[in-house]
C-alpha cells in the first residue's frame, strides 16, 4: 500500500524557516518524480514543487521561487522542502503527492504550516 | 499561467440525482485534464485524468468528458460519500499546473 506522511509542520514568525519532510513507503520511490502541493485554509489547491526521480529537475512556483527548495534522500524514502523568508500568505497544509505523468496519484495527509507572530 | 475556472461554487443536490460539475481552461489543454474529490479534513483523491478516464477503484458513477478548454465531470447518482469538493486540474502547461477553485457539493 501507497503511504507519504508529511512531518515538520508548525508555527513560525514571519521570516522565519521551516523543513518539511514525506516519509514515503509502499512503492519504489526513487522511480518517481514527487511533488508538494498546499492548500490555504478554507481555500482551493496550489501546485509548490516539482522534483524529478533522481532529482535531476526540479521547478518550482512563482510564489515560492527563491525562498523554497526541494529535496529528495531515495535511500531514506524521504522527501524534503526547505522554506525560508515565510510570509504570512505561506500559511496553508502542505502535501506531499506522488507524479503520475504530471497528475498526482497519491497523497500524505497533509501537515500544517502557520505563518504568525 | 493558464486559468481554470470552475462552476457552480456550490451545487446542492438531493441523493439519489446526478450531478453535473463544469471546468473551464483559459486556454486549450487538450485533454489534459484530471479531477479530484476531497472530503473534510482529507487528502484529494485523483478520480479521472486524460479528461474521461477513471483512476483505479474510482466508481462508474463518476465520468468525465470534454477536451480543449471545456470539461464535464458527471456523477450519475449521488451517493452519500460522494459529497465532497471537486477540484479540476490542468496538465497540459506542465510544469505550471494549475488547479480550478473547486466545486463543492453539498446535501439538499
Amino acid at each position: 500500500e501507497v503511504q507519504l506522511v508529511e512531518s515538520g509542520g508548525g508555527l513560525v514568525q514571519p521570516g522565519g524557516s521551516l523543513r518539511l519532510s514525506c516519509a514515503a513507503s509502499g512503492f519504489t520511490f526513487s522511480s518517481y518524480s514527487m511533488n508538494w502541493v498546499r492548500q490555504a485554509p478554507g481555500k482551493g489547491l496550489e501546485w509548490v514543487s516539482y522534483i524529478s526521480s533522481s532529482s535531476s529537475t526540479i521547478y518550482y512556483a512563482d510564489s515560492v521561487k527563491g525562498r523554497f527548495t526541494i529535496s529528495r534522500d531515495n535511500a531514506k524514502n524521504s522527501l524534503y522542502l526547505q522554506m525560508n523568508s515565510l510570509r504570512a500568505e505561506d500559511t496553508a497544509v502542505y502535501y506531499c503527492a506522488r507524479d503520475e505523468r504530471h497528475l498526482f496519484d497519491y497523497w500524505g495527509q497533509g501537515t500544517l504550516v502557520t505563518v504568525s507572530s | 499561467e493558464i486559468v481554470m475556472t470552475q462552476s457552480p461554487a456550490t451545487l446542492s443536490v438531493s441523493p439519489g440525482e446526478r450531478a453535473t460539475l463544469s471546468c473551464r481552461a483559459s486556454q486549450s489543454v487538450s485533454s489534459n485534464l484530471a479531477w479530484y474529490q476531497q472530503k473534510p479534513g482529507q487528502a484529494p483523491r485523483l478520480l479521472i485524468y486524460g479528461a474521461s478516464t477513471r483512476a483505479t477503484g474510482i466508481p462508474a458513477r463518476f465520468s468525465g468528458s470534454g477536451s480543449g478548454t471545456e470539461f464535464t465531470l458527471t456523477i450519475s447518482s449521488l451517493q452519500s460519500e460522494d459529497f465532497a469538493v471537486y477540484y479540476c486540474q490542468q496538465y497540459n502547461n506542465w510544469p505550471r499546473l494549475t488547479f480550478g477553485g473547486g466545486t463543492k457539493v453539498e446535501i439538499k
